[in-house]
């Protein structure tokens, strides 16, 4: 299985600030990467595809990058609405697999 | 547009067998350029993948599952059922369907996902 392993586990920002979360791979994955955001009692929705595709609807402040092996989710500016967990997910192999998840809260 | 909603039992006992239906409105769930996939998440942790339909109706299911675990489709009624047997309280999650995009640019995300249904194991 490929694994996929997501830094840091949790992290505290302003609003206003510029937040990354990063995705390792544990092979090549191309950019079979993607991006979810959950919220508390809710199921995840889709942010980002192929490594870098904006989902329809999403704000313009997420963007994500990367190739291969490494990937990264940036928040252009963190909003309080995006006080969520964020997760990667691989589908280059079977099993798809995902990272532990980023908790991103307010400070 | 398309919805997915999963129903299940809520409370399983140790060693019976869970079963889920999603049920697919405002598309067929045998339409080309899509997959399902059941995903879980047991209390407090990260997503698990479990399985996936394919629109031609085979399955691929998780190596750690696989001896337990049979997804199938009704295309009549517009549904796939997961089938869990044997069940644990390990197995004790919130359980997901989500449509799987099956197109080269898509790259398998999951871009339409039910609200998720409890399932505890307890006796």
């Amino acid at each position: 299985d490929i694994q996929v392993t997501q830094s840091p586990s949790s992290l505290s920002a302003s609003v206003g600030d510029r937040v990354t979360i990063s995705c390792r791979a544990s092979h090549n994955i191309s950019t079979f990467l993607n991006w979810y955001q959950q919220k508390p009692g809710k199921a995840p929705d889709l942010l980002i595809y192929a490594a870098s595709s904006l989902q329809s609807g999403v704000p313009s402040r997420f963007s994500g990058s990367g190739s291969g092996t490494d990937f990264t989710l940036t928040i252009s500016r963190l909003q309080r609405e995006d006080i969520a967990t964020y997760s990667c997910h691989q589908t280059y192999s079977n099993p798809p697999t995902f990272g532990g998840g980023t908790t991103v809260e307010i400070k | 547009q398309l919805q997915v909603q999963e129903v299940g039992p809520g409370l399983v006992k140790p060693s019976e067998t869970l079963s889920l239906i999603c049920n697919v409105s405002g598309g067929s769930i045998s339409s080309n350029g899509q997959y399902w996939d059941w995903i879980r998440q047991p209390p407090g942790k990260g997503l698990e993948y479990i399985g996936t339909l394919y629109h031609d109706g085979s399955s691929y299911y998780s190596p750690s599952l696989w001896s337990r675990l049979t997804i199938s489709a009704d295309t009549s009624k517009n549904q796939m059922t997961l089938k869990l047997g044997s069940v644990t309280a390990a197995d004790t999650a919130v359980y997901y369907c989500a449509r799987r995009l099956a197109t080269p640019l898509g790259a398998g995300a999951l871009d339409i996902w039910g609200q998720g249904t409890t399932v505890s194991v307890s006796s």
